[in-house]
């Protein structure tokens, strides 16, 4: 099983370009999180969607916009990448909305906006 | 948001069990205890989690406090390929994993 999927897993973006960070499950999950990651921290959480046609704003969702068109993709944007952009994101998958579901990760996908 | 107070980093030797504590102190009673590691350039991976009783799996154990406010996950025989950050999480509903800074656990040959 592939489980959660994340392309691409490296890109190099200038400041002002526009990109989509892809993330697929094969699982059937209901519950999609985007999660970035900074050097040394924990994560924090961008967007989430609970559902297909779904989205919800997390800690940190300024300057990312998110959709769910399809239950199993959800796509995070950076319409104008920014230098504080750079970070590891992650994308996670969960069953249903339960407090005792586990929420299964990606391998990220690594950013550098110059 | 019930926060999780975990030491910086422990050092453990190979084939020998580690201990890793969290205390969450303002844990609620619905909060349910999830541990996470993350080994370098992966994602973080599921471990364990519970809610007032003890549990284990093929990965750990997880002991919690009768009073709930401090867990311990137990891996019982620490190999090299456990060398990771491992972090106690209160799951607050489908929404939040509330990720603090971790424990990082080196594991000597």
């Amino acid at each position: 099983n592939a489980g959660v999927t994340q392309t691409p897993k490296f890109r190099v973006l200038k400041t002002g370009q526009s990109m989509t960070l892809l993330c697929a499950q094969d699982m059937n999950h209901e519950y999609m999180y985007w999660y970035r990651q900074d050097p040394g921290m924990g994560l924090r959480l961008i967007h989430y969607s609970v559902g297909e046609g779904t989205t919800a704003k997390g800690e940190v969702p300024d300057g990312y916009n998110v959709s769910r068109l399809k239950k199993q993709n959800f796509l995070l944007g950076l319409e104008s990448a920014a230098p504080s952009q750079t970070s590891v994101y992650f994308c996670a998958s969960s069953l249903m909305q339960l407090s005792n579901q586990p929420q299964h990760f990606g391998d990220g996908t690594r950013l550098s906006i110059l | 948001d019930a926060k999780t107070t975990q030491p910086n980093s422990m050092e453990s030797n190979e084939e020998e069990p580690v201990h890793l504590p969290c205390n969450h102190s303002t844990i609620s009673g619905t909060d349910y205890i999830h541990w996470y590691r993350q080994l370098p350039s992966q994602g973080p991976e599921y471990v364990i989690h519970g809610l007032t009783s003890n549990v284990n799996n093929r990965m750990a154990s997880l002991a919690i406090a009768e009073d709930r406010k401090s867990s311990t996950l137990i891996l019982h025989r620490a190999t090299l390929r456990d060398a990771a950050v491992y972090y106690c999480i209160l799951r607050e509903g489908a929404q939040k994993l509330v990720f603090g800074q971790g424990t990082r656990l080196t594991i000597n040959p």
